[in-house]
């Protein structure tokens, strides 16, 4: 059966600093992987995703993604935070773009 | 990227009562889209998968005769929530690709439905 660990519910990060995300997933065939990001009362936006190729993907807003086959992970990464990108995050997995299934969330909260 | 719609944002209605939320791509063409319900503090869980033209497909768990799904054409599907009770009371989001035919490599997300059964 597929599923989508995100180890860590809550993180709190200081603004400037670096930003790590896990992800660990469990699939039967190499999976579709995504980020999303959620503010509140919102719908998700794609902060980057996975498919093939380079396991090192870039995305939007700064963020970056590493696929390691050996580890099962695909963990969201940023160099430096800024106070917007206070938010819920989400790693999805699925056999293509569209039938997703989502981690629990992380909340990342950016203190000054 | 492709425009997803959904209406309406946030809706309170009475126990008993049915609420039909409506998901638009607006500006291409979706044979499939995908609703996700959200409870409060949790992650999205797939609902059900809607074709056009066909039956939609339920996910486990989910009652295909209280969640009913139209999708009609290829630009509108609908989740209408039956005698709906307080625990349905949750943020309802859709989402689907970005057109029909080869392609697609992400899915785009309404802004989802906050729906309150009082």
């Amino acid at each position: 059966a597929q599923s989508v660990t995100q180890p860590d519910i809550h993180i709190t990060v200081s603004e400037g600093a670096s930003l790590e995300l896990r992800c660990n997933y469990s699939y039967g065939a190499t999976p579709y992987l995504f980020w999303y990001v959620q503010s509140p009362g919102q719908g998700l936006q794609l902060l980057l995703k996975y498919f093939s190729g380079d396991t090192l993907v870039q995305g939007i807003k700064g963020f970056e993604a590493e696929f390691k086959r050996s580890q099962s992970s695909f963990n969201l990464r940023k160099p430096s935070v800024h106070w917007s990108d206070a938010a819920e995050y989400f790693c999805a997995v699925g056999a293509s773009w569209g039938k997703l299934q989502f981690g629990a969330g992380t909340q990342v909260v950016v203190t000054p | 990227g492709a425009v997803v719609s959904q209406h309406p944002s946030w809706v309170i209605c009475k126990s008993g009562t049915s609420v039909k939320i409506e998901c638009r791509s607006l500006d291409f063409q979706a044979t499939t889209m995908f609703w996700y319900r959200q409870f409060p503090k949790q992650s999205l869980m797939l609902m059900a998968t809607s074709n056009e033209g066909s039956k939609a497909t339920y996910e486990q768990g989910v009652e295909k005769d209280k969640f009913l799904i139209n999708h009609a054409s290829l630009t509108l599907s609908t989740l209408t929530v039956t005698s709906a009770h307080p625990e349905d009371s949750s943020f309802y989001i859709c989402s689907t690709g970005g057109g029909t035919g080869q392609g697609n490599t992400e899915a785009f997300f309404g802004q989802g439905t906050r729906l309150t059964v009082v």
